[in-house]
């Protein structure tokens, strides 16, 4: 069974500050790990990573898997508070059950002023 | 429309009452899918819907709940006999295809209450 962990389960911080969020995992048959963003209402995509050791990077935002240790991290620079939220890490393999995502419980980040 | 749409945005049943909550997905999404989500946790499997055919239904947590998609487009999850433990956010998505390159787009749930 695909399991995914994060940590840490909340983190509270102030704006400008600098934050890194965790999400290790085991899947069978590795295919892809995603990042979602959850205020109050539809989790937002955010990244979706395939390969090992390659940033991917959308504004303050970046992402990256290393698929020899099973995690991934998502950072976030010059936090504000509008990055307060739910994030959330997702796996899913390539096998019979592909189109499935699998999630962890989630990051709670407040950003104070 | 734009995006996922889901109804109603808000539910409270009293326990023993049967609930219907609606998704309609992206038009021309092919896949659909229901996942659970209650307080602290991230959202969990229930089924998965290619056009009208219910390919997996294996996270559905009892037989008092069903889906449907009978014309490939809109979804009913129905819960018959809620339970407490039933009060969870219901998150609908859908997705151009199965394929795993396709981006999966989510609405922004029904939160039901069951008291």
């Amino acid at each position: 069974e695909d399991k995914v962990v994060q940590s840490p389960l909340s983190l509270v911080v102030h704006e400008g500050d600098t934050v890194t969020l965790n999400c290790s995992y085991e899947v069978t048959n590795f295919r892809s790990l995603l990042w979602y963003k959850q205020e109050k209402k539809a989790p937002t995509f955010l990244f979706m990573l395939t390969s090992s050791g390659i940033e991917k990077k959308s504004g303050r935002l970046s992402s990256i898997l290393d698929k020899k240790e099973l995690f991934s991290i998502l950072n976030i620079t010059a936090t504000q508070t509008g990055d307060s939220a739910i994030y959330l890490c997702a796996v899913r393999n390539s096998g019979g059950s592909n189109y499935k995502l699998t999630f962890g419980k989630g990051t709670l980040l407040t950003v104070n002023p | 429309g734009a995006g996922v749409s889901q109804s109603p945005r808000y539910k409270v049943a009293k326990r023993g009452q049967d609930v219907a909550l609606r998704c309609d997905p992206i038009s021309g999404h092919v896949s659909l899918f229901w996942y659970q989500q209650a307080l602290g946790q991230g959202p969990e499997f229930l089924t998965y819907f290619q056009n009208e055919a219910q390919l997996d239904k294996s996270g559905l947590p009892s037989d008092r709940f069903f889906a449907e998609r009978p014309e490939g487009s809109v979804s009913t999850l129905k819960i018959q006999r809620t339970q407490q433990e039933d009060s969870a956010v219901y998150l609908c998505a859908s997705s151009l295809g199965p394929g795993s390159g396709n981006t999966i787009y989510f609405g922004e749930g029904s939160w039901l209450t069951v008291v």
